[in-house]
């Protein structure tokens, strides 16, 4: 039972650069979540699907867009990444509003 | 914001004593949780405590809530090496589709 997956673990990129990361869940969950994780400022939500065909803005939403594919996947994109964004990148998921989340072991992505 | 603040920041302990963190927080909210996260991994649920709740156990762990002092606190007894980790607090507001973490405390047990 893989529980949520996030791919890759690792990336480096280039100031203005794009990418995707990837997320898929198996439990069956409606709703999914991105969040970023940044030393002290624990972690803050990007954006997150409450169901498939919907998605919501969190906290911290500008220069990143996402898309849920079906129930199983969801990705993230950075169209032009930022040194600012910077940080490790957390896919969760749960089976409706305010449950207890269930984590993928997250995205460290290094832009220079 | 929402965001639980989560004190001390650090603690070290010795291996077999107990390790309490607090949690705070600002709005009303319909549960609280704590979370788990070893290096380099992702969160780990641990505990779910509801509004009306003040206290529950599980296993090792003790989580009470003042909703009048909007705060928590999780009590880990008789701790272990493998207790070492960051322990998150999380909430969710009332009428919001999310929860809102806090900055974490970092666990360190000493063997």
């Amino acid at each position: 039972n893989a529980g949520v997956t996030q791919t890759p673990k690792f990336q480096v990129l280039k100031t203005g650069q794009s990418m995707t990361l990837q997320c898929a869940q198996d439990m069956n969950h409606n709703s999914m979540y991105w969040y970023r994780q940044d030393p002290g400022m624990g972690l803050r939500l990007i954006y997150y699907s409450a169901s498939e065909g919907t998605t919501d803005k969190g906290e911290v939403p500008n220069g990143y867009n996402v898309s849920r594919l079906n129930k199983r996947e969801f990705s993230l994109r950075l169209e032009s990444a930022a040194p600012s964004q910077t940080s490790v990148y957390f896919c969760a998921s749960n089976d409706r509003n305010n449950s207890p989340l269930h984590f993928g072991n997250g995205t460290r992505l290094t832009v220079t | 914001s929402q965001q639980g603040e989560e004190d001390p920041q650090a603690l070290s302990i010795q291996e077999g004593e107990n390790a309490t963190m607090n949690c705070s927080y600002k709005t009303s909210i319909n549960n609280l949780q704590w979370y788990r996260q070893n290096s380099g991994r992702g969160l780990v649920h641990l505990i779910l405590i509801r509004s009306n709740e003040r206290e529950k156990h599980s296993g090792r762990l003790r989580v009470t809530l003042d909703t009048s002092k909007k705060s928590s606190s999780l009590l880990i007894t008789a701790s272990r090496a493998a207790d070492t980790a960051s322990y998150f607090c999380a909430t969710d507001a009332t009428g919001a589709n999310n929860l809102f973490f806090g900055t974490g405390t970092r666990l360190t047990v000493i063997p």
